[in-house]
């Protein structure tokens, strides 16, 4: 089966660092993503990771173990505007490209 | 610069009527296009993808169908609405590995 899990909720504050762990089983792998979705919002793109190792962009990196089934979502630096949900998604073999398997994602509450 | 555009943005239905969403797209040509559906509690699903004019596959056996009468347009109806299908609605397209979804419509079936 596929099954991508991560915390349903997590509390930060202003100006911390917070990791967001997600772990995945899927019938292949082409890449892992993440996606930060404001509430009443669509997602939007955050970062890609295809190989093993850590991806960096900004305050926001991106990390993947494929021998795991592991990757974290590290955001430096908090700012309250980061409060929102965080997806992880994999995109699996079969089907077409761009076919993501989604984790109910983790809801971040910054406080100050 | 490529847009998605999805209407309505809100929609209140009753149980066993119609529906009809919709999903353009501007600044590229034949693009991926993906139905997402995101329920209270619950990840966003795949519903349907099309990777061209007329060609349409469905992830998960539903309520719901889609089309694709154009290049870049995308739609997803059903005969009848269950109160199951309340939900975010999301159409989505890639370029490259990235995916992109547009603003969303908020389904709601009383």
């Amino acid at each position: 089966g596929q099954n991508i899990d991560q915390p349903t909720e997590m509390t930060a504050t202003e100006g911390a660092i917070v990791q967001i762990n997600c772990t995945y089983q899927t019938s292949g792998f082409n890449g892992l993503f993440w996606y930060q979705q404001h509430a009443g919002e669509a997602p939007t793109f955050l970062s890609y990771n295809v190989l093993d190792g850590l991806e960096e962009k900004g305050r926001f990196s991106s990390f993947l173990s494929r021998s795991k089934g592991y990757s974290y979502l590290l955001l430096k630096e908090l700012q309250m505007k980061d409060s929102a949900s965080y997806l992880c998604a994999v995109e699996g073999y079969g089907g077409s490209q761009g076919n993501l398997i989604f984790g109910k994602g983790t809801k971040l509450s910054v406080k100050p | 610069s490529q847009t998605i555009h999805q209407w309505p943005a809100t929609l209140v239905q009753p149980v066993g009527s119609p529906l009809s969403l919709e999903c353009t797209v501007e600044g590229t040509s034949n693009p991926n296009l993906y139905w997402y559906r995101q329920a209270a509690g619950r990840g966003l699903q795949l519903l349907f993808y099309s990777v061209g004019i007329g060609q349409i596959s469905s992830e998960v056996p539903q309520n719901l169908s889609a089309s694709r009468p154009q290049d870049r347009q995308f739609i997803l109806s059903s005969k009848k609405l269950l109160l199951s299908d309340s939900g975010f609605y999301l159409c989505a397209w890639t370029s490259g590995y990235e995916q992109y979804f547009g603003p969303g419509t908020r389904l709601t079936v009383t």
